[in-house]
């Protein structure tokens, strides 16, 4: 199984202030069809997650600019450029290439 | 708008069955894969189980392999999640999602095992 390895566990940021979480891949995951099925979700407490980033770095719909994907191969990271106080939650990678599908262990980000 | 509304979960003692639905409206139902990832207290996020657009191919954690089996009802637009022999550490809160890569979730049923 592909095990994505997320970091630091938890982050405590400054209003405004950039905040960048990494996951790292055990195995690659770039998929026959040339995409990079590893995506980014946000969890805000007791609330669903929600997708902000597929596909390494496409952003999804109603999905601030301040919210970046970037990475490849096996090396990822997401990036809040300016925290604002709604970015509190747990922030998760996932990947989508391998069966089974996994996810990292969660990052907590406090505000 | 896409919406996905599940239900079904209650408490439920070792070895007891409980199937799971989820109801879906707002898109093409028959048109995508269909998933289920669970959330155990206090826990991260743990993919379930998987099924192609027509049902014809089903994926699972090796978690509930043999137990739980995935399947939908697209006339219905509902995905379902029958899940037997259900031990402690199920429990969960349990999402389902649109497609492999979760781009909409519900908001959850909670499936408690405990005698």
């Amino acid at each position: 199984d592909v095990v994505l390895t997320q970091s630091p566990l938890s982050l405590s940021v400054s209003l405004g202030q950039p905040a960048s979480i990494s996951c790292r891949s055990s195995q690659g995951l770039v998929y026959s069809d040339g995409n990079t099925y590893l995506n980014w979700f946000q969890q805000r407490p007791g609330q669903s997650p929600w997708r902000l980033i597929y596909k390494v770095s496409d952003r999804d719909s109603g999905v601030p600019d301040r919210f970046s994907g970037s990475g490849s191969a096996t090396d990822f990271t997401l990036e809040i450029s300016r925290v604002e106080a709604e970015d509190a939650g747990v922030y998760y990678c996932m990947q989508g290439t391998h069966w089974p599908l996994t996810f990292g262990g969660g990052t907590k980000v406090e505000i | 708008e896409v919406q996905l509304l599940e239900s079904g979960g209650d408490l439920v003692q070792p070895g007891g069955s409980l199937r799971l639905s989820c109801a879906a409206s707002g898109f093409t139902f028959s048109s995508y894969a269909m998933s289920w990832v669970r959330q155990a207290p206090g826990k991260g996020l743990e993919w379930v189980a998987s099924i192609r657009p027509s049902g014809d191919g089903t994926f699972y954690a090796d978690s509930v392999k043999g137990r739980f089996t995935i399947s939908r009802d697209n006339s219905r637009a509902t995905l379902y999640l029958q899940m037997n022999s259900l031990r402690v550490e199920d429990t969960a809160l349990y999402f389902c999602a649109r497609n492999y890569y979760f781009a909409f979730w519900g908001r959850g049923t909670l499936v408690t095992v405990s005698s």
